[in-house]
C-alpha cells in the first residue's frame, strides 16, 4: 500500500506570495493533518480534515487555511507569505479522526524556504 | 504548560548497545494514547510504537519497548542493539480527550549511533 504522499517536495517563495501544498493520504484514509516543524517552535499542529470537513483547528493566523476534497486528497494554502512561514509541512493521514489508539502515519514533508 | 517533555536533546550510542529516551507527560485525562515517531534526516516521521494509558503491558515492537511508568506519568523509549540506521531524531507524542485527539509532540532527542 502507498504511503501519505505530498507535492512538491521543496519549494522557495519570496514575501508576499502566496503557496498550495497538496497531500494524499493512504488509500483507505479519510482523515488528514497538517503540521508545521520548525527549529525554533517544533512540530505544530495547523489543522484536520475529515470527510472534507476542518475537524480541528490550531493557533495559527487565518493566512494559513485548507481543504480537503471528496476523495480524501487535502491542500494547504499560506497566504502572504513571511519569512517566518519558512518550515518543514508535514501531512499525516489515518482511518479516522479522534480515538487514542488512531495512528497517525506521516508523508515525507514539504520543505518550505521563504525569502 | 508542556503536554510532553523530552530532556534529552541529543545523544551518542555505540552500535549494538541499547540507548533509553525519556518522555514524561502532563494530562489529566484518565485515559490517553501515547506514541513515539522517528524522524531521520530525510523528514519523514515514522511511526514506531504506541502505549495505551490502560494497557497492562508494556508495548513492544521489534527492538523498540516502551517502559511505561504510569504513576511517573513517563513513557520511555527503549532501542535495543542499535544499528546506525537508528541515527535519526526521536519524538514522544500524546493524544487525549481533553485536547480533541489532537496530537501533542515533545521537542525531540536526536539519537546518533556510532560505529
Amino acid at each position: 500500500k502507498a504511503g501519505v504522499t505530498q507535492t512538491p517536495r521543496y519549494l522557495i517563495k519570496t514575501r508576499g506570495q502566496q503557496v498550495t501544498l497538496s497531500c494524499s493520504p493512504i488509500s483507505g484514509h479519510r482523515s488528514v493533518s497538517w503540521y508545521q516543524q520548525t527549529p525554533g517552535q517544533g512540530l505544530q499542529f495547523l489543522f484536520e480534515y475529515f470527510s472534507e470537513t476542518q475537524r480541528n483547528k490550531g493557533n495559527f493566523p487565518g493566512r494559513f487555511s485548507g481543504r480537503q476534497f471528496s476523495n480524501s486528497r487535502s491542500e494547504m494554502n499560506v497566504s502572504t507569505l513571511e519569512l517566518g512561514d519558512s518550515a518543514l509541512y508535514l501531512c499525516a493521514s489515518s482511518l479516522s479522526p479522534g480515538g487514542l489508539v488512531e495512528t497517525q502515519y506521516f508523508g515525507p514533508g514539504t520543505r518550505l524556504l521563504v525569502l | 504548560a508542556q503536554k510532553i517533555t523530552q530532556t534529552q536533546p541529543g545523544m551518542f550510542v555505540q552500535e549494538k548497545e541499547a540507548v533509553t529516551l525519556d518522555c514524561t507527560y502532563d494530562t489529566s485525562d484518565p485515559s490517553y494514547g501515547l506514541f513515539w515517531y522517528k524522524q531521520p534526516s530525510s523528514g519523514e516521521m515514522i511511526f514506531l510504537i504506541y502505549q495505551g494509558s490502560y494497557d497492562q503491558q508494556n508495548a513492544t515492537e521489534g527492538r523498540y519497548s516502551l517502559n511505561f511508568q504510569k504513576a511517573r506519568k513517563s513513557a520511555n523509549l527503549v532501542i535495543s542493539a542499535s544499528q546506525l540506521g537508528d541515527s535519526a531524531m526521536y519524538f514522544c507524542a500524546m493524544r487525549e480527550a481533553s485536547n480533541d485527539y489532537k496530537l501533542s509532540f515533545g521537542a525531540g532527542t536526536t539519537v546518533t549511533v556510532r560505529a
